[in-house]
């Protein structure tokens, strides 16, 4: 099992452009979720998926989109990078019945 | 709102002693879960150990145990016979039982230093 795959790990941008965030989970997991992990922070909640179709916004979702088309991915789009946005991107994911998360490695996104 | 509260920003042990990390939150539910997560410079997020609040029993994995105290809402973290790489940033997080919409809950983490 390869578990959470992120992809990249690594990212710089230019303020204004755009790109997206890979996860996939080979779990069959129901939930899936993208956090961001600020300097002497903890993660906070971007956005969360229940299901291939379904998705809702977490605490801090401006400036970020989210689509679930199928089970296995869960792709975070950035529109317009801005510096604010620098930070460790995570990508976990669950199963309903379990409360155990699994993480991926992390994307360090720097915007200059 | 829960709250996850972390009061120790870096804590330092000798290989092979005893250190306890602690963590309180903050919850008006019964039911609900802990976890202390690992995160090395790897930056992967690594699930240590996970209490369930409707158990009273501490969990304990290997080196790592907890002290759960439901009451005073304290859930500290001791790891047994250190070694150098148990040297990490540790997170301690909050889950209310059910439903996807009940996120994890971070607190601000405790880095931890394990000197030989």
């Amino acid at each position: 099992n390869a578990g959470v795959t992120q992809t990249p790990k690594f990212r710089i941008l230019k303020i204004g452009q755009s790109m997206t965030l890979q996860c996939a989970q080979d779990m069959n997991h129901n939930y899936m979720y993208w956090y961001r992990q600020d300097p002497g922070m903890g993660l906070k909640l971007i956005y969360y998926s229940v299901g291939a179709g379904i998705t809702d916004k977490g605490e801090v979702p401006n400036g970020y989109n989210v689509s679930r088309s199928t089970t296995e991915d869960f792709p975070l789009r950035l529109e317009l990078a801005a510096p604010s946005q620098t930070s460790v991107y995570f990508c976990a994911s669950r199963l309903r019945t379990d409360h155990g998360y699994t993480f991926g490695s992390g994307t360090r996104l720097t915007v200059v | 709102a829960q709250t996850v509260t972390q009061s120790q920003p870096e804590m330092s042990v000798q290989e092979a002693e005893t250190v306890t990390l602690s963590c309180t939150y903050d919850t008006s539910e019964s039911d609900y879960y802990l976890f202390w997560y690992k995160q090395p410079p790897s930056r992967q997020m690594i699930l240590v150990i996970r209490q369930e609040a409707y158990k009273q029993q501490n969990a304990t994995e290997n080196r790592f145990s907890v002290n759960f105290q439901k009451a005073a809402k304290s859930f500290s973290l001791k790891i047994s016979d250190s070694q150098l790489g148990d040297a990490a940033m540790y997170f301690c997080a909050y889950v209310q039982y059910g439903g996807a919409t009940n996120k994890l809950i971070f607190g601000t983490g405790t880095l931890l230093a394990v000197q030989p």
